[in-house]
């Protein structure tokens, strides 16, 4: 079994400050993890991948995330928040293992403030 | 370089209506599948392909059909439609193997009267 728990529904930062957006999981087998991003009417678009490499993965537009086996967590960070950032994003989790499914948190909505 | 398309983009439809929702993908993706999104509930999946002439269901199948005829297109139908069905869905495919990501359409908004 596999679950995802996004710790925050909604997450509001100033222009040019750190973002954090936190997810925890649950798999029964080594994980793939996913952040992904969603803009406004628009489809879901890959920000970045964890598939047992490296633990810090990089994405696109200067997000990264930590993979913390101990923790449970992959949390989402970015230094400097732009104001093309605010979106909706989610953390997906994949345990592999034969199944097809993918299982996706309930989303944390990013508010930029100018 | 198309990707994964989804038609219509919008739909209105009566209590009791039928309709298809169609998904093409040209990136020769054997997995394919439908979800759809409610505020606060996450993507929710539908049901899936793994390849031609091969479906299951997903965690909320009640109400849909699908097949999967061809590689590249993987329709959801809509036999009677209902308010509760009034939702954003999301078709997505992807290659198999550990870890790969899904890509995703635009999505269809409908709406149920």
């Amino acid at each position: 079994a596999q679950s995802v728990t996004q710790l925050d529904s909604h997450v509001s930062v100033s222009e040019g400050t750190p973002v954090l957006l936190r997810c925890n999981y649950s798999s029964s087998y080594s994980p793939s993890l996913f952040w992904y991003v969603q803009h406004p009417n628009k489809g879901l678009q890959l920000l970045l991948k964890y598939t047992s490499a490296a633990t810090l993965v990089k994405g696109i537009n200067g997000f990264e995330a930590e993979f913390k086996k101990s923790e449970t967590s992959f949390h989402l960070t970015k230094p400097s928040a732009h104001m093309s950032d605010a979106a909706e994003y989610f953390c997906v989790v994949w345990s592999g293992a034969g199944s097809y499914q993918l299982t996706f948190g309930k989303g944390t909505k990013l508010s930029v403030i100018p | 370089n198309a990707g994964v398309t989804q038609t219509p983009k919008f739909q209105v439809l009566k209590t009791g209506q039928s309709m298809t929702l169609q998904c093409a993908q040209d990136m020769n993706h054997e997995y394919m599948s439908w979800y759809r999104q409610d505020p606060g509930m996450g993507l929710r999946l539908i049901h899936y392909s793994v390849g031609a002439g091969i479906t299951d269901q997903g965690e909320v199948p009640n109400g849909y059909n699908v097949s999967r005829s061809t590689t590249e297109d993987f329709p959801l139908r809509l036999l009677s439609a209902a308010p509760s069905q009034t939702s954003v869905y999301f078709c997505a495919s992807r290659t198999t193997g550990e870890g790969q990501p899904q890509h995703f359409g635009d999505g269809t908004r409908l709406s149920i009267l």
